[in-house]
């Protein structure tokens, strides 16, 4: 198993570009999560899905959006990229019994 | 106020010393996760806690769920062990992790 994976490991953009992040897990989780990470903030959740076709908002989603078309992807889309995006995002899925399982994170930077 | 806090924000020790980090949170619960996040890495679950106390060679988990409280010891403490640990609860509410902001350990040789 590879377990979660995400492409692209790093990133650099120019302010109003486009992109999309990919995660993509072998282990038949209904359950995955994009998180990014900021100094002193911790992890913050931005979107969700319990299931393939299925999506929810997070603590921080404005300028994000997801899609889960198939089970093993979700896939997080800057349309117009900002500064405040730099960050460093990962993504995980969960079991039914809640273990947690994270990519390897992709570091964002937005100039 | 935080729904997970965590305890000291920043710990540097002499390597051998015994090390205790420590997560209170004040939501439901149905697990609680206690993560390892070395300088510039990727996020490892180290345990999965609902009850009681768990072991994984120097490392030791404990929570109190009457308290809604855990711990984290790390004995004989090794410079290697230096990294951001990071306490997170599957509440059980919603399908979402809430995460502390982790604890920056730095183990000196």
């Amino acid at each position: 198993n590879a377990g979660v994976t995400q492409t692209p490991k790093f990133r650099v953009l120019k302010t109003g570009q486009s992109m999309t992040l990919l995660c993509a897990q072998d282990m038949n989780h209904e359950y995955m999560y994009w998180y990014r990470q900021d100094p002193g903030m911790g992890l913050r959740l931005i979107h969700y899905s319990v299931g393939e076709g299925t999506t929810a908002k997070g603590e921080v989603p404005d300028g994000y959006n997801v899609s889960r078309l198939k089970k093993q992807n979700f896939l997080l889309g800057l349309e117009s990229a900002a500064p405040s995006q730099t960050s460093v995002y990962f993504c995980a899925s969960k079991t039914t019994t809640n273990e947690q399982f994270f990519g390897p994170g992709t570091r964002l930077t937005v100039l | 106020k935080n729904e997970v806090e965590q305890s000291p924000q920043n710990l540097t020790a002499q390597e051998g010393e015994f090390i205790t980090i420590n997560c209170s949170y004040s939501v439901g619960i149905s697990a609680l996760h206690w993560l390892q996040q070395h300088p510039g890495g990727g996020i490892v679950s180290l345990f999965m806690l609902s009850s009681g106390k768990k072991k994984h060679g120097r490392l030791i988990a404990t929570i109190n769920i009457q308290e809604k409280h855990s711990s984290l010891h790390i004995t004989a403490s090794h410079p290697r062990d230096s990294a951001v640990y990071i306490c997170a609860v599957a509440t059980n509410r919603d399908d979402k992790i809430i995460f502390g902001k982790g604890t920056r350990l730095h183990i000196l040789p």
